[in-house]
Parts: structure tokens; sequence; C-alpha cells
């Protein structure tokens, strides 16, 4: 069974920085685009990143390129989302998942991040 | 940047009826569309991609149908356990950002 769990999130400051990981487990972890999506409270989804199987083609949503970096270690099973000069508009669930096309989307149960003072 | 809108953005439907959502994309994305629903405090879970076909486990009156720009998502003989939220997004363009509508709140009549 596919497993995602996020860890990292947490009440950070304007400006703040946090690391997001995101272990998965169940499916051969190598094989796969992964992504990250977040959900601020009361809102939609939005895509913020994406990174291929091998970790070699990245992609940013614009609200977040030059502050966000996602990365991955293939041999841990693990995903993971750095985040740099906080705002408020980045409050959210960070969510990771497996893929964002056809049959493949699965979804961890995503980590809260806060950011205020 | 392909626009996801959907509508109603709230629909109230009796149980045991029939809900019919749709999801309408700024440019075409051919089928490359899935529907998600989430319920309150959970993760989105995955119900139909490639705007047709159901994903594993996903009970049959949950339907997808459309093409190019203009998709439905119809759950017939609805259950208490399907008033959610429900969101479309497309996985047609390279690079890959993806994006979702703004959902729309299924509830109870």
């Amino acid at each position: 069974e596919v497993h995602l769990e996020e860890s990292g999130g947490g009440l950070v400051q304007p400006g703040g920085s946090l690391r997001l990981s995101c272990a998965a487990s169940g499916f051969t972890f190598r094989s796969y685009s992964m992504n990250w999506v977040r959900q601020a409270p009361g809102k939609g989804l939005e895509w913020v990143s994406y990174i291929s199987s091998s970790g070699d083609t990245i992609y940013y949503a614009d609200s977040v390129k030059g502050r966000f970096t996602i990365s991955r270690d293939n041999a841990r099973n693990s995903l993971y989302l750095q985040i740099n000069s906080l705002r408020g508009e980045d409050t959210a669930v960070y969510y990771c998942t497996r893929s964002l096309s056809g049959d493949a989307p699965s979804w961890g149960q995503g980590t809260l991040v806060t950011v205020s003072s | 940047e392909i626009v996801m809108t959907q509508s109603p953005a709230t629909l109230s439907v009796s149980p045991g009826e029939r809900a019919t959502l749709s999801c309408r994309a700024s440019q075409s994305v051919s089928t490359n569309l899935a529907w998600y629903q989430q319920k309150r405090g959970q993760a989105p879970r995955l119900l139909i991609h490639d705007a047709s076909t159901r994903a594993t486990g996903v009970p049959a009156r949950f339907s997808g149908s459309g093409s190019g720009t203009e998709f439905t998502l119809t759950i017939n003989s609805l259950q208490s356990e399907d008033f959610a939220v429900y969101y479309c997004q497309q996985y047609n363009n390279w690079p890959p950002m993806y994006t979702f509508g703004q959902g729309t709140k299924l509830e109870i009549k």
C-alpha cells in the first residue's frame, strides 16, 4: 500500500525557514515524479513544485520561485521542501504527492505550516 | 497558465438524488483531467483520471465525462459519505504547471 508521511511543519516567524520532509513507502519511489501541493486554511489546492523521478528536472509555481527548493533522496525514499523567506500567505497544509497525472496520484496527510509573529 | 473554473461553487442535493458538477478549462487539456474528493480534515482522494476512468476502489456511482475544455463529474444515488468538496485538476501541459479548480462544495439539501 502506498504511504506518504509528511513532517517538519510548525509555527515560524515571517522571514523564517523550514524544511519539510516526506517519507515514502509501499512503492518504487525512484520510479515516480513527486510534487508538493499546498492548501491555505479554508481555501483550495495550489500546486507548488514538481521533481522528476531522477531529480534532474524541477519546476516551481511562480508564487514560490526563488524561495522554495524541492529535492529528493531516492536511496532514502524521501522528498524534501526547503522553504525560506516565509510570508503570511505561505500558511497552509503542505501535501506530498506521488505524481499528479494519470492513475498514479497518491497524497500524504499533510503537514501544517503557520507563518506568524 | 491554464485556468480551471468549477461550477457551481456550492451544490445542494438530497441523498439518493444525482449531482452534476462542472469544470471548464481556459484552453484544451484533451482528456488530461482528474477529479478529487476532499472531506474536512482529510487529504484529497483521487476519484477520476483521464477525464472518465474511475480510480481503483471508487464506486460505480461516480462517473466523469468530457474532453477539451468542458468536463463533468456525475454522482448518482448520493450517499451520505459523498457530501464533500470536489476539485478538478488538469495535467495536460509541459512544464508540469498543474492547476486545480477552486472546488465545488456538495452539501445536503
